[in-house]
């Protein structure tokens, strides 16, 4: 199965402040269609997860524009540009390009 | 709007079976795979099992290969997971999630498994 490891598990940020998380694949994410089946979701305590950003880049309906998702290959990032406090929860990386699907371990963001 | 509804979950104990169900609306049911995530108390997501949008293929992670089924009722709009020997380490809430690759934007609000004596 694919690992998606994520850093930092634990992500005290400042209000106003930018955060960043990574998340690495143990294989390529890109198949033979050329896509590239990144997702982030949010999840806030009690809550199903949200997804706030897939196949990479895009942004879903509503979300703000402070996040922005990247990368290639094995290597993505979210970063968030100002923290703000709706955003604490937990954010997780998922890939879809590989059966079965796997999730990173989850990375929390709290307000300092 | 979509809707996701789980049901089914409750206590059991170790050893014993479940079948979880997961209602469909808002959406051609038919037309998408769907998918059961689940999160143990205080832990992380962890993708369970999957299946395509005409049931031909079906995929497990390793912790539930060989006890859970998943199955699906496009008459009746309906996901399925068969439970079997369970464990406690089970225990947790279970998502129904819609969509192929490209998706996974719709869950449902989880049902919640406890595996104990």
């Amino acid at each position: 199965d694919v690992v998606m490891t994520q850093s930092p598990l634990s992500l005290p940020v400042t209000l106003g402040q930018p955060a960043s998380i990574s998340c690495r694949s143990s294989q390529s994410l890109v198949p033979s269609d050329g896509n590239t089946y990144l997702h982030w979701f949010h999840q806030r305590p009690g809550q199903s997860p949200r997804r706030l950003i897939y196949k990479v880049s895009n942004r879903d309906s509503g979300v703000p524009d402070r996040f922005s998702g990247s990368g290639s290959g094995t290597d993505f990032t979210l970063k968030i540009s100002r923290v703000e406090a709706e955003d604490v929860g937990v954010y997780y990386c998922m890939q879809a390009t590989h059966w079965p699907r796997t999730f990173g371990q989850g990375t929390k963001l709290e307000i300092k | 709007e979509v809707q996701l509804v789980e049901s089914g979950g409750g206590l059991v104990q170790p050893g014993g079976s479940l079948r979880l169900s997961c209602s469909a609306s808002g959406f051609i049911f038919s037309s998408d795979a769907m998918h059961w995530v689940r999160q143990a108390p205080g832990r992380g997501l962890e993708y369970v099992s999957g299946i395509t949008k005409n049931g031909g293929s079906t995929y497990y992670a390793d912790s539930v290969k060989g006890r859970f089924t998943i199955s699906r009722d496009d008459s009746k709009n309906t996901l399925f997971l068969q439970m079997s020997s369970l464990r406690a380490d089970d225990t947790a809430v279970y998502y129904c999630v819609r969509g192929g690759s490209g998706d996974y934007s719709n869950w449902g609000q989880g049902t919640l498994v406890t595996v104990s004596s």
